[in-house]
């Protein structure tokens, strides 16, 4: 069965960074994508982009362009996002989630991670 | 970006009750468009997909219609577990967005 599962909770600075990685399982790494999604207290659901698995192609929300960077390692079937510069309002619990992998047709989130949560606290 | 407005922003409904959540579209999606169920604490499951089509293992009283900028997702029979907040999100652009949410709460 499909399987996303990720590194646990992070306390960090305002200014710091964070790395939060995600282990695939169950299925084909390099055949589908892998989005990250955030979710703030209390807030709806934020996309925040995506990485294919096969080539390591990305797309990153506009908002988030120049302090994130996802990466995957096909060796060991892990996808990572990093993000820099950190603010209170990124405190959120941030979710991987399948995606798909397809540069020229819509892409499904199908499966999610259970989640990481990041605080950023001074 | 493509924006996502869901309505209403909280429902509450009785169990048994017939439910209809809508989502909005700024522009044409065609029918890439998909329903996440979240529990508290919990991730995001997937309920339809491409507007219409039901995940593998959810139950049948969940359905979805629409195409272009108008879908709805109803439940027929509302059950205990299905207390619970829904999300739209489009996929028809790369850079995906999600509505804000409709949280289905007990009368």
């Amino acid at each position: 069965q499909v399987q996303l599962v990720q590194s646990g909770a992070e306390v960090k600075k305002p200014g710091a960074s964070v790395k939060v990685s995600c282990k695939a399982s169950g299925y084909t790494f390099t055949s589908y994508g892998i989005s990250w999604v955030r979710q703030a207290p209390g807030q709806g659901l934020e996309w925040m982009g995506w990485i294919s698995a096969y080539n390591g192609n990305t797309n990153y929300a506009q908002k988030l362009q120049g302090r994130v960077t996802m990466t995957t390692d096909t060796s060991t079937s892990t996808a990572y996002m990093e993000l820099r510069s950190l603010r209170s309002d990124d405190t959120a619990v941030y979710y991987c989630a399948r995606d798909g992998n397809s540069p020229t047709q819509p892409r499904l989130i199908d499966y999610w991670g259970q989640g990481t949560l990041v605080t950023v606290s001074s | 970006d493509i924006q996502m407005t869901q309505s209403p922003s909280t429902l509450s409904a009785s169990v048994g009750d017939r439910v209809t959540i809508t989502c909005r579209a700024s522009q044409s999606i065609s029918s890439w468009l998909a329903w996440y169920q979240q529990k508290p604490g919990k991730a995001p499951k997937l309920l339809i997909y491409k507007a219409s089509s039901l995940e593998s293992g959810v139950p049948s009283r969940f359905s979805g219609s629409g195409s272009g900028t108008e879908f709805t997702l109803t439940i027929s029979s509302l059950q205990p577990d299905d207390f619970a907040t829904y999300y739209c999100q489009q996929y028809n652009s790369y850079w995906r967005t999600f509505g804000q949410g409709t949280k289905v709460e007990i009368k």
